[in-house]
């Protein structure tokens, strides 16, 4: 049973564009979202992560909106960079990060000039 | 933020064979774990380090096949024991400490042959 499902597999976007991405969760006891950017050959970054307690997070071009009663999050990327190419995760945790990370299966984002 | 080092960045093995892969954090950190990440495929935990005591398994990975050791608060082993090429994977450690966040180190690239 996959407890993060994470959508698009895959993603296209032009340069200066917004890339979107999106996960959803079944466990309720979950409390903590984080995401993480990965590039080849590297270990995943943290990128921004949020709380149920609020709907939304931004830190600079990076954006997670949260919809608890949908059991849903997702990350905006405003004004993408071929820079930002890389594989994104979605996670999710109880007790903040003192418990193991479940993530989605990753989104592939390919920025194009 | 917590900066991790892993030992080898990668290895080639012959199956058969076993490989300790190291983990070394510049701080205490409370929570160490061990991750997997296939070829193209999304991270799954493989156990929480425990420091004193045993590991903690997920399900479907074993103690006999991988081995953790965590004998402080700054460093912790994994073992990849009897390798086959089914075992070929980027192998993560991952810690937290007294923040939300979990950091993850470079990872170990493993090619068995």
């Amino acid at each position: 049973q996959q407890q993060v499902k994470q959508s698009p597999q895959s993603l296209i976007v032009q340069k200066g564009g917004i890339s979107i991405i999106n996960c959803a969760y079944e466990n309720t006891a979950f409390d903590y979202f984080p995401w993480y950017q990965q590039f080849p050959g590297k270990g995943p970054a943290l990128l921004i992560a949020i709380r149920p307690d609020v709907s939304e997070k931004k830190e600079g071009r990076f954006t997670i909106s949260f919809n608890k009663s949908a059991k849903q999050f997702s990350l905006h990327i405003m004004d993408s960079q071929p820079g930002d190419s890389a594989t994104y995760f979605c996670a999710a945790s109880m007790d903040s990060g003192n418990t193991p990370l479940v993530f989605g299966k990753g989104t592939r984002l390919s920025v194009i000039a | 933020s917590a900066v991790i080092s892993q030992k080898p960045s990668r290895d080639i093995c012959q199956r058969g064979t076993s490989l300790t892969i190291q983990c070394q954090v510049d701080s205490q950190v409370t929570m160490m774990f061990w991750y997997r990440q296939q070829p193209g495929q999304s991270l799954t935990l493989i156990a929480t380090a425990n420091q004193g005591s045993e590991a903690t398994y997920e399900s479907g990975f074993v103690i006999d096949k991988f081995p953790i050791s965590r004998p402080n608060l700054t460093f912790s082993t994994l073992t990849v024991s009897n390798m086959s090429p089914e075992d070929s994977s980027i192998y993560l450690c991952s810690v937290s400490g007294n923040t939300d966040t979990q950091y993850f180190g470079p990872g170990t690239r493993l090619t068995v042959l």
